[in-house]
């Protein structure tokens, strides 16, 4: 079936080093794609986004590059600090859920020392 | 402007039990949700509204009922609660003619237990 999901549950990076968050779609019909970050406790808050007509988009600190060959999605953050620990989805918007998004399982990122 | 706002936070229920978990925004947003998160999983959609007056199921729509009398409140039922439906539950909204780009907001959450 059509789903959204990530290649890596959990990823641990050094602080100041750069992270890369993967997630793979398999509906071709998906028009925009949100990367959302949900720390512990908190309701997920809108990183960055991106339009099906577009390959990258950067953010402050932050990267969304889309390949739609492989239907592949994947958020970069720069130098990351240890306030970006937090679980990471990506999500897709499919017309024919009217406004509605189809979100990933989501990735934990931890920021070591 | 508090955004998106849900209540109760944290709530136990014993099985068979009933609820209401209230959500309600003050942005004048046309479409709002309701999703729940288990444990290590995504966001499933429950229930979703288009505006006042309008509701349709989402993927996972079982064992709630949602109502929308109001643009600014949404909230969602459940009638005789289950073990199943021990999770964690977002409200959410978005806002209207911004075309495609329709960026969710989404309350902090309401972690629900059935026992």
């Amino acid at each position: 079936g059509e789903s959204v999901g990530l290649h890596l549950p959990t990823l641990s990076v050094q602080e100041g080093d750069n992270s890369i968050i993967n997630c793979a779609y398999s509906n071709s019909a998906s028009d925009y794609f949100i990367w959302y970050k949900q720390e512990s406790g908190k309701g997920p808050q809108f990183i960055i986004d991106i339009r099906s007509n577009m390959d990258k988009r950067q953010g402050q600190r932050v990267t969304v590059l889309l390949n739609k060959t492989v239907k592949h999605l994947s958020l970069q953050i720069a130098a990351t600090q240890p306030g970006d620990s937090a679980v990471y989805f990506c999500a897709e918007k499919r017309d024919n859920y009217g406004q509605n998004f189809v979100f990933g399982p989501g990735t934990r990122l931890s920021v070591l020392p | 402007n508090a955004g998106v706002t849900q209540t109760p936070k944290f709530r136990i229920l014993k099985i068979g039990q009933s609820m209401t978990l209230q959500c309600t925004q003050d942005m004048n947003h046309n479409y709002m949700y309701w999703y729940r998160q288990d444990p290590g999983m995504g966001l499933k959609l429950i229930y979703y509204s288009v505006g006042a007056g309008i509701t349709d199921k989402g993927e996972v729509p079982n064992g709630y009922n949602v109502s929308r009398s109001t643009t600014e409140d949404f909230p969602l039922r459940l009638e005789l609660a289950a073990p199943s439906q021990t999770s964690v539950y977002f409200c959410a909204s978005t806002p209207p003619g911004q075309g495609l780009r329709n960026t969710i907001y989404f309350g902090e959450g309401s972690w629900l237990t059935v026992v």
